[in-house]
């Protein structure tokens, strides 16, 4: 079975300085991971994903991920906060092959973003 | 950007009603979900559709039904409508296997008095 752990619920940084959102994920094949940004009253926004190619992945906006297989993460990172970055985030493995394409998701972060 | 658009994006409604919750992709997605998110939390998927004529009951059971008679669209209904039922309602669709993102709407925020 698949499954995501975000490891913190909150977090917040000041303006300009780096953001570091953790994720361990449990796969019992190589996965395929995705991070996605929901802003307030807003649906979800894929920022990269990872499908067994390179494993430091590059997104929209400035993040990246990396995927590390021996310690199961894919931690999602910006080198500089924007006030703009505020919202929740979440880590997301795919549920198996085949036809279905389920998404099992993580409990999300929020990331506040201080001036 | 994504073009799947869910109407409406907030409802209020008294307890009792029918309530159908729209949902249409004009980027001839094949399969196509929708997920229940409760404020702060994550998502549950309650239905998902594999192309026309195919439903299936997602992970989290839901009193709501689904149909998928047309490609792009793919409505989700309440036949009477409780408050246990408020949440908001995010609509998603994606095309091949596994490895591909969904795309989601901006969902509906279901209120029920």
């Amino acid at each position: 079975a698949q499954s995501v752990t975000q490891l913190d619920s909150h977090v917040s940084v000041s303006e300009g300085t780096p953001v570091l959102l953790r994720c361990n994920y449990s796969s019992s094949y190589s996965p395929s991971l995705f991070w996605y940004v929901q802003h307030p009253n807003k649906g979800l926004q894929l920022l990269l994903k990872y499908t067994s190619a390179a494993t430091l992945v590059k997104g929209i906006n400035g993040f990246e991920a990396e995927f590390k297989k021996s310690e199961t993460s894919f931690h999602l990172t910006k080198p500089s906060a924007h006030m703009s970055d505020a919202a929740e985030y979440f880590c997301v493995v795919s549920g198996g092959g085949g036809a279905t394409n389920k998404l099992i998701f993580g409990t999300g972060t929020l990331l506040a973003v201080q001036p | 950007e994504a073009d799947i658009y869910q109407t409406p994006r907030y409802l209020v409604i008294g307890t009792g009603k029918k309530i159908t919750l729209e949902c249409s992709q004009t980027m001839g997605h094949d399969k196509m979900y929708w997920y229940q998110q409760d404020p702060g939390m994550e998502l549950h998927l309650i239905h998902y559709s594999y192309g026309v004529n195919s439903t299936e009951k997602g992970d989290l059971s839901s009193e709501s039904t689904v149909s998928r008679i047309r490609t792009e669209h793919f409505p989700l209904t309440l036949e009477s409508a409780r408050p246990s039922h408020t949440s908001q309602y995010l609509c998603a669709s994606s095309v091949g296997t596994g490895n591909q993102p969904q795309h989601f709407g901006d969902g509906t925020r279901l209120s029920i008095l």
